[in-house]
């Protein structure tokens, strides 16, 4: 079974400032990997996700995830961070049965 | 505009309690399911179902049973909720065997208390 780990539960960054989110995958076969946000009183949407055509897959709001099979990554990035970013980002893998990590709450300091 | 209704925002239930969460899509989906999300811990799978009379279990199936008789409606059941069941529970739809749309639609979630 396909499970993700993401490193550090909480991050802070200065607005204008590189985000990176970290997420490692264990699995032997091809993966299906997301990250999903949530933001304050929100319902989790699809932030962006990996199906194999492109190392790199760009999302909404800026954000981008690389692709690293000898790694087992797929860190989430963004090159300046906006208020509005501040929010829950998760990393999910999985074909149908969808697997999540603990999340990562992004502070974003002004 | 696609939507996934979970009948109750907040619910307040006693313990020994039977209680049920009621989830509704409009998408046709073939799969549901049910997870529910603790600070620290992210989101647990609890049960999933691909198809109507079917359900296979999750992570964290232990205290909690689950209904389909409808393709669009998908019930968790807890037989006797217990404090440890307090939390804010996820259900989410797909499409079945859309390898190039897989992909996660959310209600906005139910938070049980139970006291």
């Amino acid at each position: 079974a396909q499970s993700v780990t993401q490193l550090g539960s909480h991050v802070s960054v200065s607005e204008g400032a590189l985000v990176l989110l970290r997420c490692n995958y264990s699995s032997s076969v091809p993966p299906y990997l997301f990250w999903y946000v949530q933001y304050p009183n929100q319902g989790l949407q699809l932030l962006l996700k990996y199906t194999s055509a492109a190392t790199l897959v760009k999302g909404i709001n800026g954000f981008e995830a690389e692709f690293k099979k000898s790694e087992t990554s797929f860190h989430l990035t963004k090159p300046s961070a906006h208020m509005s970013d501040a929010a829950e980002y998760f990393c999910a893998g999985g074909y149908q049965k969808v697997t999540f990590g603990i999340g990562t709450k992004l502070q974003v300091i002004p | 505009d696609v939507k996934v209704t979970q009948s109750s925002r907040y619910l307040v239930k006693r313990t020994g309690e039977k209680v049920f969460l009621e989830c509704v899509q409009d998408m046709d989906h073939e799969n549901m399911f049910w997870y529910r999300q603790d600070p620290g811990l992210g989101l647990r799978l609890i049960y999933f179902s691909y198809d109507v009379k079917m359900k296979e279990k999750g992570d964290i199936p232990e205290g909690y049973s689950v209904s389909r008789e409808k393709k669009e409606r998908f019930s968790l059941i807890l037989e006797s909720a217990s404090t440890n069941q307090t939390s804010m529970y996820l259900c989410a739809s797909s499409l079945y065997g859309d390898r190039d749309n897989e992909k996660l639609f959310f209600g906005s979630g139910t938070q049980l208390s139970v006291l």
